[in-house]
């Protein structure tokens, strides 16, 4: 069974400054996606970044990019120049890559609440 | 283009009383989902439907959850009877068929009282 843990449930950030989320995961497979979901307040989750598991490249979204170590199953996500706007609960999440119909699931983290102070 | 639509957003029911929850998703998305989102944990999937039919519910607690999607379209969770450990917020998202790409709805927070 996959597990994705996020070990910061809280953190903070001055606005136009850089911070850095930290995700782990376990799984068995060798070809999977993971994510970074962001949910605003009230709001809904929205999709910010994604990388697929055979790409070395680390995935790059505008202010948004990934540090992915597949051998330490290490996935997180630093937002540069936050802006109030990032404001949010952040998950990490993971979906294994098979055939379709079946590869849906998104199995999450605990989530990390980021507040971005002006 | 229209979002993953979701309804009631709020619902306050008593314990073993039975509530249901709508979900409209995006037009030409065959895959449906549904999540339960605890406070203070990331979203578990309860159900996934692929057209009409079910791909996988093995976290759907059968004994007292029920969904369908009857025309591939929209869908409907029912809990009948609620428990208070039932307190949740149920996500439904949507997607193409085959795609990695999950589309959110706002969300149906139920409390039990």
């Amino acid at each position: 069974a996959q597990t994705v843990t996020q070990s910061q449930p809280e953190m903070s950030v001055q606005e136009a400054e850089t911070v850095t989320l930290s995700c782990t995961y376990d799984t068995s497979e060798s070809n999977y996606y993971l994510f970074w979901y962001k949910q605003p307040p009230s709001r809904q989750m929205i999709l910010v970044i994604r990388q697929e598991a055979y790409k070395q490249q680390n995935a790059t979204e505008n202010r948004f990019s990934v540090n992915f170590q597949k051998a330490a199953k290490s996935f997180s996500l630093k937002i540069s120049d936050s802006q109030l706007g990032d404001t949010a609960m952040y998950f990490c999440a993971f979906m294994k890559h098979g055939n379709p119909g079946n590869t849906g699931k998104l199995i999450f983290g605990q989530g990390t609440t980021l507040q971005v102070k002006p | 283009e229209a979002g993953v639509a979701q309804s009631p957003r709020y619902k306050i029911i008593e314990k073993r009383q039975s509530v249901a929850f709508w979900c409209n998703p995006i037009s030409g998305h065959a895959t449906l989902y549904w999540y339960q989102q605890i406070l203070g944990q990331g979203p578990k999937l309860l159900i996934q439907f692929q057209n009409n039919g079910v791909v996988d519910d093995s976290q759907l607690p059968k004994d007292r959850f029920s969904a369908e999607r009857l025309k591939g379209v929209d869908s409907t969770l029912k809990i009948q009877p609620a428990k208070l450990e039932d307190s949740a917020v149920y996500l439904c998202a949507s997607s193409f068929w085959g795609s990695y790409e999950q589309y959110f709805g706002p969300g149906t927070r139920l409390t039990v009282t």
